[in-house]
């Protein structure tokens, strides 16, 4: 069975840099193949991708927000590990790290967020 | 950065009744168009992956289509267990992006 835990800070000042941890089961992300991603939801928003990191240290973010990302990952740890720089109120949400799936064939493409960790509510709050 | 649009952005609908969501994408995305379910205080649920694929253990009313710009998502049959938000997700450039969300909700 494969899950997923988010840890880290509940609330955070303006300006301070925010560091999540995704403590995974079920599976390694040094087997060919796997993936992780950060996505997270402002309350009563919709969801926004944010990184990914693959098995092969290979590392992809999300354009707007590109400068104050970095995704990192501990595969001894099972651990997958993202920083947010010079935090804002704005960016008051709840977190989540998801294993990614993908498949390409004739009956099906592309890539998928499955399962999810339950997630962890960041406020920015002086 | 592909937008991904919902409509309706809510619904009032009966247990039993077939509801029917549809998201557009700014762009042609083939089939790379992923279905999740979200009730409240919970973490989304994957239902339908590469636009008609059900995700193994979610039942079979709910049903995926599409392709190109246009999807749907239809419940054959509403259950109580059903009334939550809905998303849409392409999958077909690296910049991921959801669609708003369709609030199901009970009439």
């Amino acid at each position: 069975q494969v899950t997923l835990n988010e840890s880290g800070p509940a609330l955070v000042k303006p300006t301070q840099t925010l560091t999540l941890t995704c403590t995974f089961s079920g599976f390694s992300l040094s087997t060919t193949g796997m993936r992780v991603s950060w996505i997270r939801q402002p309350p009563g928003k919709a969801l926004e991708w944010l990184a990914r990191i693959d098995w092969d240290d290979d590392k992809f973010y999300s354009t707007s927000l590109k400068t104050r990302l970095t995704i990192s990952k501990d595969t001894s740890k099972n651990q997958v590990v993202l920083t947010m720089t010079n935090m804002d109120p704005v960016d008051t949400a709840t977190y989540y790290c998801a294993r990614m799936q993908y498949c390409s064939n004739t009956s099906c493409s592309g890539y998928w967020f499955d399962p999810w960790g339950q997630g962890i509510l960041v406020t920015v709050s002086a | 950065d592909i937008q991904m649009t919902q409509s309706p952005s809510s619904l009032s609908a009966s247990v039993g009744d077939r509801v029917t969501i549809t998201c557009r994408a700014s762009q042609s995305i083939s089939s790379y168009l992923n279905w999740y379910q979200q009730k409240p205080g919970k973490a989304p649920k994957l239902l339908i992956y590469a636009a008609s694929s059900l995700q193994s253990g979610v039942p079979s009313r709910f049903s995926g289509s599409g392709s190109g710009t246009d999807f749907t998502l239809t419940i054959s049959s509403l259950r109580p267990e059903d009334f939550a938000t809905y998303y849409c997700q392409q999958s077909y450039i690296t910049q991921w992006t959801f669609g708003q969300g369709t609030k199901v909700e009970i009439k």
